[in-house]
């Protein structure tokens, strides 16, 4: 069964500093693999998305996550932090072919000047 | 950019009501979705419709849950008789094929308040 973890409810980073956003699945297959931005009072905006190929996947707004299978994990990670970056951010993945996506619980991040 | 709209942003009803949770989904897209995520849980994947029917559904979508899509543009969700643990926001999506590889477009939802 699939089931994605986030380490950390909040992570607060100052202003150009490195974004570290932490996930880790379980899954019996090689699972699909997203994070999902939602700002205040807007839906869930997909950011980034890994299938297969590369492991190194980059998104919108200058993030990029990495697919470690050894590690289970699939953190996200930005250089520099901007101050519009604050928001929640998911984790979700799916096994291939499956329709629905399991979530992780959030990390809401906050940016300081 | 095509957007998944979603009406009311908020609704408070009272235990006991029905409430209607109306999307629109993506005007191309097939495949409907609507997800929940009470105060401080996670995201939960309620139920997907395909083709006028339902193709999955989670243990939380009971006999109290429907979905429809009456008409060509709307998907509604529907809960007959509300309980206090339904407060929660509720999230419409919409894909162009079933797998999630393609990913969702999720819609702003619904912060439904059951009193």
């Amino acid at each position: 069964a699939q089931s994605v973890t986030q380490l950390g409810s909040h992570v607060s980073v100052s202003e150009g500093a490195l974004v570290l956003l932490r996930c880790n699945y379980s899954s019996s297959v090689p699972p699909y693999l997203f994070w999902y931005v939602q700002y205040p009072n807007q839906g869930l905006q997909l950011l980034l998305k890994y299938t297969t190929g590369a492991t190194l996947v980059k998104g919108i707004n200058g993030f990029e996550a990495e697919f470690k299978k050894s590690e289970t994990s699939f953190h996200l990670t930005k250089p520099s932090a901007h101050m519009s970056d604050a928001a929640e951010y998911f984790c979700a993945g799916s096994s291939q072919g499956a329709q629905k996506l399991v979530f992780g619980q959030g990390t809401r991040l906050t940016i300081n000047p | 950019e095509p957007e998944v709209t979603q009406t009311p942003s908020h609704q408070v009803t009272q235990m006991g009501q029905e409430v209607i949770l109306r999307c629109v989904p993506i005007s191309n897209h097939l495949y409907f979705y609507w997800y929940r995520q009470i105060l401080g849980q996670k995201v939960e994947f309620l139920v997907s419709f395909y083709n006028n029917e339902i193709s999955e559904k989670s243990e939380i979508f009971d006999d109290q849950f429907s979905v429809e899509r009456p008409d060509g543009s709307n998907f509604t969700l529907k809960i007959r008789s509300t309980k206090l643990e339904d407060s929660a926001m509720y999230f419409c999506a919409s894909s162009e094929a079933d797998r999630t590889l393609y990913g969702y477009t999720f819609g702003s939802g619904t912060r439904l308040t059951v009193v």
